[in-house]
């Protein structure tokens, strides 16, 4: 129940192209979805966050949507570019009064030029 | 603004040593997080401190402790080093220990136990 599945392992999109990634989870308790990008030899970067009572949320070319009865939401990139080749992780969190963060597995994101 | 620094980068230890890695938090920040994050996986949390005391932990053994300094900054400690504790250790603040308080991390230390 404390899970987060997370797919694709890795994707391959062109310049220009929609990235999507999805992610599951079980725990109703959640209450907060952030999406972190990561570049090699660095930290998780916070990218954009949703709580469940909205279903979408845009910032730039980064859109979560979120579905609460399925218990999915996903990231899309629009017009994908080179230097969003990163590895995404989604996550939510856990509750119990303090801020700890499930992550799932991580998608790795290569955008061909 | 100054962001989370870790020290150090790399680290290599045997098997059965000790080893502390330290953080210092965002500016303003005073919860203090730690997560391990094993190669190609998503980060695991460790524990959480706010104002120098402990406050959730994760699913890891009383040989992974932690401290909390009055300026905020933090110290794991691990000890008797096993091999799978080879991993990238993450240190993450916030604002507060809330709802409302977006992680920020640092770029981790790299443990390697042989």
């Amino acid at each position: 129940q404390q899970q987060v599945k997370q797919s694709p392992q890795s994707l391959i999109v062109q310049k220009g192209g929609i990235s999507i990634i999805n992610c599951a989870y079980e725990n109703t308790a959640f209450d907060y979805f952030p999406w972190y990008q990561q570049f090699p030899g660095k930290g998780p970067a916070l990218l954009i966050a949703i709580r469940p009572d909205v279903s979408e949320k845009k910032e730039g070319r980064f859109t979560i949507s979120f579905n609460k009865s399925a218990k999915q939401f996903s990231l899309h990139i629009m017009d994908s570019q080179p230097g969003d080749s990163a590895t995404y992780f989604c996550a939510a969190r856990g509750g119990g009064g303090y801020n700890k963060l499930i992550f799932g597995a991580g998608t790795r994101l290569a955008v061909h030029p | 603004e100054t962001g989370v620094t870790q020290s150090p980068t790399h680290l290599i230890k045997t098997r059965g040593q000790q080893v502390t890695l330290r953080c210092s938090s965002q500016s303003g920040h005073n919860t203090v997080s730690w997560y391990q994050q094993a190669l190609g996986q998503g980060p695991q949390f460790i524990f959480q401190y706010y104002r120098e005391e402990e406050n959730g932990r994760g699913n890891f053994p009383p040989r992974f402790s932690g401290l909390q300094f009055p300026n905020y900054s933090s110290e794991l400690n691990v000890n008797a080093l096993e091999l799978d504790d080879s991993a990238l250790y993450l240190c993450a603040s916030s604002i507060d220990r809330g709802y409302n308080s977006p992680l920020h991390f640092g770029n981790g230390t790299r443990l390697t136990v042989t």
